[in-house]
């Protein structure tokens, strides 16, 4: 089945260290997105890339970066520069062209500062 | 630009009653329309989408949707909620045209009482 993996499910970081977040799909999708989950706050849209090699920020890059060197894999890296990194990440990604716009969602990353 | 409301943050609700939950969205250009579903620590689901023709959509799990140009709604419907519909639902808005990244309401929390 196809579908969009997202690992690890868990994930602490200590103060001052760069973390990533992997997200893979074999759904044969061009665009893929990261959003941030605060309770209360619904999604915010972090990076968002719509081909291989470009990647355009959202509404909250800041302390975040991407890579997308392989339609497959699109990468999250928290960095230090994140003050307040402690959130429920979710990976999508959706076709550009055709009849289904909607999003296929990975399962989430539990991020936590300890 | 694009915008969504969702109007209610919480939805309490007894089972087999009816339950509808809002959306208002605001565009300068064509959207599409989507609901998604969310149960606790996972990624969202996608219920229905309006892209066009009949603006009465159905999707899984019984729900339904209509699109009101006039008004920029999309109120998500059903007739009679189970247990199992406890979750958080979230309205969406995407441009219709050289589809690019979605908005998202702040979501509404469905509860299903006994």
């Amino acid at each position: 089945d196809g579908g969009i993996t997202q690992s690890p499910k868990y994930l602490f970081r200590k103060e001052g260290q760069n973390v990533t977040l992997s997200c893979e799909q074999n759904l044969n999708h061009d665009a893929m997105y990261w959003y941030r989950q605060d309770p209360g706050q619904g999604l915010r849209l972090i990076y968002y890339s719509h081909i291989v090699n470009d990647f355009q920020k959202g509404d909250i890059a800041e302390g975040y970066s991407v890579s997308r060197e392989k339609k497959e894999s699109f990468p999250l890296t928290v960095t230090s520069a994140q003050k307040n990194p402690t959130a429920f990440y979710l990976c999508a990604s959706s076709i550009r062209t055709g009849e289904d716009y909607g999003y296929t969602f990975g399962s989430g990353t539990r991020l936590t500062v300890v | 630009a694009q915008s969504v409301t969702q109007l209610d943050s919480q939805v309490p609700v007894f089972e087999e009653a009816p339950v509808e939950l809002r959306c208002n969205y605001s565009s300068s250009v064509s959207v599409y329309l989507f609901w998604y579903v969310q149960y606790p620590n996972q990624g969202l689901q996608l219920l229905l989408k309006y892209l066009s023709g009949s603006t009465l959509v159905k999707g899984i799990n019984g729900f339904e949707a209509e699109f009101n140009k006039s008004q920029t709604s999309f109120h998500l419907r059903k007739p009679s909620v189970h247990i199992s519909d406890t979750a958080e639902y979230f309205c969406a808005v995407r441009r219709a045209a050289n589809a690019g990244k979605s908005t998202f309401g702040d979501g509404t929390t469905l509860t299903v009482k006994p």
